[in-house]
């Protein structure tokens, strides 16, 4: 299994554009995670979906984040217009009902 | 919500010493506690975890105890090797239906050679 994909590793966007990222899960989990990393918030969960439904949008910072699950192998994590301070590490996990597998992350960078 | 505290933010230790490091949760329904190791520049792996029906787990030089009535657990890491050195993180979580982990904010540990 080639676990979490996430993709692209690393975006250099700027400010005002549009930025896609790319999540494909483990191939059997119900529950997908989106989360972000900073030295200020360490990791902060954005969403999370089960079986393609979002469940908790909580965590969503502003209504420039949006989320989409369309299938069971496939979410994107959508910012428009991205911002400077959305720069961090975006990483998505998956898990089969605890324990969450991480993927490798992006790292997003608006100028 | 779930509220998780860690403690300490940075610790070093000399190879071979052991190192400890301490969360306390808020939400007693909490009954999964994992705990996470990243290295620079990579994802978080999950390098042990444990459920509020056992008290503790060891796995080789690794172990994790729970005290439920206080709200804490804690990791434990003997005969600590420089390849150790990494960003830990615990969390928590209650498995019914909500599924979402609290993350703490992260220690770091240097192992000194």
């Amino acid at each position: 299994d080639a676990g979490v994909i996430q993709s692209p590793r690393h975006e250099v966007t700027e400010m005002g554009q549009e930025v896609t990222l790319r999540c494909k899960p483990i191939s059997g989990h119900d529950y997908l995670f989106w989360y972000r990393q900073t030295m200020m918030r360490g990791l902060e969960l954005l969403i999370y979906f089960n079986n393609n439904v979002p469940i908790d949008d909580s965590g969503m910072p502003e209504d420039r984040f949006s989320a989409k699950m369309p299938n069971a192998s496939f979410s994107t994590l959508k910012i428009q217009p991205s911002e400077p301070r959305d720069s961090a590490v975006y990483f998505c996990a998956s898990s089969p009902g605890a324990k969450a597998f991480f993927g490798q992350g992006t790292r997003l960078t608006v100028v | 919500g779930e509220n998780v505290e860690q403690h300490p933010s940075t610790l070093s230790v000399q190879e071979g010493d052991s190192a400890v490091i301490k969360c306390t949760y808020s939400d007693s329904a909490s009954n999964y506690f994992p705990w996470y190791k990243q290295e620079l520049g990579k994802r978080p792996q999950l390098i042990i975890d444990i459920r509020s029906n056992v008290g503790e787990k060891k796995d080789q030089r690794i172990a994790v105890t729970l005290n439920k009535t206080a709200k804490h657990f804690s990791l434990h890491i003997t005969e600590t090797q420089p390849e150790d050195s990494a960003v830990y993180f615990c969390a928590a979580s209650k498995r019914a239906g909500a599924n979402n982990l609290f993350f703490g904010t992260g220690t770091r540990l240097t192992v000194i050679p």
